[in-house]
């Protein structure tokens, strides 16, 4: 079952923008990963946020945590059309603390026009 | 360079057919796992293995197979028991023992019907 849910679905914007996506779950977390996917690759792992976190940066990265709403941000600052892509996010279960069990939403389609 | 390899890239099924997919990491992870993403969807769990020679249903193991007899080698066999094989199938690895870790993601392979 799908754990993470991204809004929005789709997502279109002008080279230099900022974009937000935003992802909502259903139960508790260990940590909030967020991946990117280029059409027809692999998944690219962006970053990491553990559940007592409630903000990290990585360059034109900015993701956050509010694990009392059990949603999460990511916003990409200043972007580029490089940038179009599918971006997921996805849950990691607090029992026994392993990170086998990642739960992926169903993705939000970006694209950035030059 | 360390990652993830994949093959083949493309791969058609005829009727009654099995077919096996290959992944090979280089990345010394103990843990290996293969997704199965259907068009504007996020991923599922198919199987995923943490050790050699010990792997664990995901969730939509029915009608696929795998092994662990390498730590560097997870091959997936989709058997003629999977009624609605078309689709792009990523495999990933990962440090089982760190809880707070990345999956590291190969480029996939597309599997259709003939």
């Amino acid at each position: 079952s799908q754990q993470g849910e991204e809004d929005p679905q789709a997502l279109s914007i002008q080279e230099g923008e900022n974009a937000t996506m935003n992802c909502s779950y259903k139960t508790s977390i260990n940590n909030l990963q967020w991946y990117r996917q280029n059409s027809g690759r692999g998944l690219v792992h962006l970053i990491l946020i553990r559940s007592n976190e409630r903000e990290k940066h990585s360059g034109r990265l900015r993701v956050t945590l509010d694990t009392s709403k059990k949603s999460s941000s990511l916003l990409i600052t200043a972007s580029r059309a490089a940038d179009t892509a599918s971006y997921f996010c996805a849950t990691v279960p607090p029992s026994g603390g392993s990170n086998y069990k990642l739960t992926f939403g169903k993705g939000t389609l970006l694209t950035v026009n030059p | 360079d360390g990652g993830i390899t994949q093959s083949p890239k493309y791969l058609f099924r005829k009727e009654g057919q099995n077919v096996t997919l290959s992944c090979e990491q280089n990345l010394n992870h103990d843990a290996m796992y293969w997704y199965r993403q259907d068009p504007g969807q996020g991923l599922r769990l198919i199987y995923y293995s943490q050790i050699v020679n010990d792997f664990q249903k995901g969730d939509i193991a029915e009608g696929y197979s795998v092994s662990r007899e390498k730590k560097e080698s997870f091959p997936l066999t989709v058997t003629s028991a999977q009624k609605n094989p078309t689709a792009f199938y990523l495999c990933a690895s990962s440090w089982q023992r760190f809880s707070n870790q990345p999956q590291h993601f190969g480029d996939g392979t597309r599997l259709s019907i003939l």
